[in-house]
């Protein structure tokens, strides 16, 4: 069964450093998402990701977050200068375009900012 | 702006017997809602998913969820729980964009544990 896939599982890193989190969408998926969950709080919606563009952020998405399809197969999060604040686990998700069809995940990376 | 509440935090049941998670939610139109699961150091996985049409839904693993509109509530049911099933388990409510994209507002989660 086809699965979302993410690397790292555990990144490390020094607040003010720039971390790229990856993520590989299901082939024929469409739409992609970067979700976020710090340690004992919801989970919280941070961008929408569809043809080639941002279709929608939240609040959080300031402008030390980026999101790239660099080629045809990865999405990438990229956080400019990370916070202690950033610290938490990021999830990646992707559906089929059109629909209504349903998110899958992959298996989260935590970050964590020292 | 829409939102989720999972009243209970933690929940206990004892192997065999039936299971009832709730999830209330506040969304100004008819909404898209899920439930996923998440086991220790695991991604979410979906259980089930409510777009329209019938209001009870039927899952994976056996779970199934009745779509509630009167009540804003889309509660999580098991009849019979497996050691298996224990878990943290999110409902969430997609809330519509711009054409057919949506994103999830999730609750906070209840854990189960379930007693051998």
């Amino acid at each position: 069964e086809p699965e979302v896939t993410q690397t790292p599982s555990h990144q490390v890193t020094q607040m003010g450093q720039e971390v790229i989190l990856r993520c590989v969408p299901i082939s024929n998926h469409l739409y992609f998402y970067w979700y976020r969950q710090i340690l004992g709080q919801k989970v919280e919606f941070l961008v929408s990701f569809y043809n080639n563009e941002i279709s929608e952020k939240s609040e959080i998405f300031d402008d030390q977050f980026s999101v790239e399809r660099p080629d045809g197969s990865n999405f990438t999060l990229k956080i400019r200068s990370t916070k202690l604040e950033d610290s938490a686990m990021y999830f990646c998700a992707s559906r089929l375009a059109g629909g209504p069809y349903e998110q899958y995940f992959g298996p989260g990376t935590r970050l964590t900012v020292t | 702006a829409q939102s989720v509440t999972q009243p209970d935090i933690h929940i206990t049941v004892s192997e065999g017997a039936s299971l009832e998670l709730r999830c209330n939610y506040s969304y100004g139109a008819t909404p898209y809602l899920f439930w996923y699961v998440q086991s220790p150091g695991q991604g979410l996985q979906l259980l089930l998913k409510y777009f329209s049409g019938d209001t009870l839904v039927q899952g994976i693993k056996g779970f199934e969820a009745e779509f509630k509109r009167s009540q804003s509530s889309f509660n999580l049911r098991k009849p019979s729980v497996h050691w298996s099933d224990a878990a943290e388990y999110f409902c969430a409510v997609g809330a519509r964009g711009g054409g057919s994209n949506y994103k999830l507002t999730f609750g906070k989660g209840t854990l189960l544990t379930v007693n051998p």
